[in-house]
């Protein structure tokens, strides 16, 4: 069975610009969840996805938004970047995203912003 | 709302010794799932254990066990016959239903094993 596969690995952007990333879950899989990962404030959530609708949001500006797809694939949006968006982003799926599911992640998206 | 503490940033142990990382939660929620995950340098996030709060025995996998002590919300990973391979930071998480079982981590340990 295959794992979480994200897309691209790095990535190089500069400030303003805007990126996309790309997350497919492990079929079957219907919850999509987006973490941000930096040395300074570690893992933060960003938001879920299940079943095509945003069923959960962290507390990140409206510059980060997101979407999934019927096949369960989601993807990332960040616009108008700014240097502190660089950060490693991590998808990761679960069954149900419910209370004892574990989630599998990717291995993530090392985005850097110059 | 709930807090994960790991207050090793980082420990070193010998191969094939064993490892203790210490977790402590803080939650209101009677139900509640306990994660631990490692994060090699590769970056990739690995399930390692499970315990949920209504669970009487310690989970255990492998050579990862989780040492659950309730009344003092702990839920400390030891690693036994510590692998060369079992460099990396590890992270103990959580899901509340409060919090719309998102899971929330805590900062995490680095473990260093020492040939």
């Amino acid at each position: 069975k295959a794992g979480v596969t994200q897309t691209p690995r790095y990535l190089i952007k500069t400030r303003g610009q805007q990126v996309t990333l790309s997350c497919s879950p492990i079929s079957g899989h219907r919850s999509v969840s987006w973490y941000q990962q930096t040395p300074g404030q570690g893992l933060q959530f960003l938001f879920e996805y299940f079943s095509e609708t945003q069923r959960n949001k962290g507390n990140f500006p409206g510059r980060f938004s997101g979407r999934q797809f019927s096949n369960s694939r989601s993807e990332m949006n960040v616009s108008t970047l700014e240097l502190g968006d660089s950060a490693l982003y991590l998808c990761a799926s679960s069954p149900t995203g419910g209370g004892s599911t574990e989630a599998f992640f990717g291995q993530g998206t090392r985005l850097t912003v110059v | 709302a709930q807090k994960i503490t790991q207050t090793q940033p980082g420990m070193f142990v010998q191969e094939k010794e064993a490892v203790t990382l210490d977790c402590t939660y803080d939650t209101s929620d009677q139900s509640y799932g306990l994660f631990w995950y490692k994060q090699p340098s590769s970056g990739e996030m690995i399930f390692l254990i499970y315990q949920g709060s209504y669970d009487e025995q310690n989970a255990t996998e492998g050579r990862y066990s989780l040492n659950f002590q309730k009344a003092r919300k702990s839920a400390n990973l030891v690693i036994s016959a510590s692998q060369l391979g079992d460099s990396a930071m590890y992270f103990c998480a959580m899901r509340v239903p409060s919090n719309d079982y998102k899971l929330s981590f805590g900062a995490g340990t680095t473990v260093t094993v020492r040939a």
